[in-house]
């Protein structure tokens, strides 16, 4: 049974970086048949995707937030990474990890791991 | 960016009867919509990809159709369990959500 778990610090101050680990289990994020990215949820609001990696590296960012995001990929520990510059009040929300499952016509999210609930203040 | 509309924003139904969501978006994706049921506390989980196509595990009773820009979720009769958070997913042009439905009991 894949396995998504999210970890990292769960308060930021403004303008710093947000980084956050996900660990795959269960499945290997080397697959073709995936990408491995994060989807975010502000508290009592919608979902917003925010990027997501593919196993030749690759990297696909929602284009609000390109200037500040990156998604990386470490296959030695089947681990993908987020890291989120200059965050601001707005930023803080549950971050979740996603399975990306490539489609015939396009990818939809599958599994989900748990959230984090990363807050940013001072 | 493709915008999402869900409505009602809140639906009231009484178990056993059906319960039916609908997903606007605001131009052409084709048949390259999710829908998604969001518990409180929990993540979202994966109900319908592909508009109409049941992931695994989920019941029978949980239909998708539509294509184009107008799509519907429908729970032929509900379960106590179903009573949650639904939110439709763009995936023809990047990624979009809708806002979400609240599914409660009446």
């Amino acid at each position: 049974q894949l396995q998504l778990q999210e970890s990292g610090p769960g308060l930021v101050k403004p303008s710093e970086s947000l980084s956050l680990t996900c660990t795959v289990s269960g499945g290997s994020i080397s697959s073709n048949r995936y990408y491995w990215g994060w989807v975010r949820q502000p508290p009592g609001k919608g979902l917003e995707w925010i990027g997501h990696i593919y196993f030749d590296g690759s990297t696909y960012y929602k284009s609000s937030l390109k200037s500040r995001v990156t998604v990386s990929g470490d296959t030695s520990k089947n681990q993908c990474s987020l890291n989120l510059s200059s965050v601001t009040a707005a930023d803080t929300a549950v971050y979740y990890c996603v399975r990306v499952v490539v489609g015939t016509t396009g990818n939809w999210f599958d599994p989900w791991g748990q959230g984090t609930l990363v807050t940013v203040s001072s | 960016e493709i915008v999402m509309t869900q409505s009602p924003a809140t639906l009231s139904v009484s178990p056993g009867e059906r319960a039916t969501l609908s997903c606007r978006a605001s131009q052409s994706v084709s048949s390259n919509l999710a829908w998604y049921q969001q518990k409180p506390g929990q993540a979202p989980r994966l109900l319908i990809y592909g508009a109409s196509t049941r992931a695994t595990g989920i019941p029978a009773r949980f239909s998708g159709s539509g294509s184009g820009t107008e799509f519907t979720l429908t729970i032929s009769s509900l379960q106590s369990e179903d009573f949650a958070v639904y939110y439709c997913q763009q995936y023809n042009n990047w990624y979009t959500f809708g806002q979400g439905t609240k599914l409660e009991i009446k």
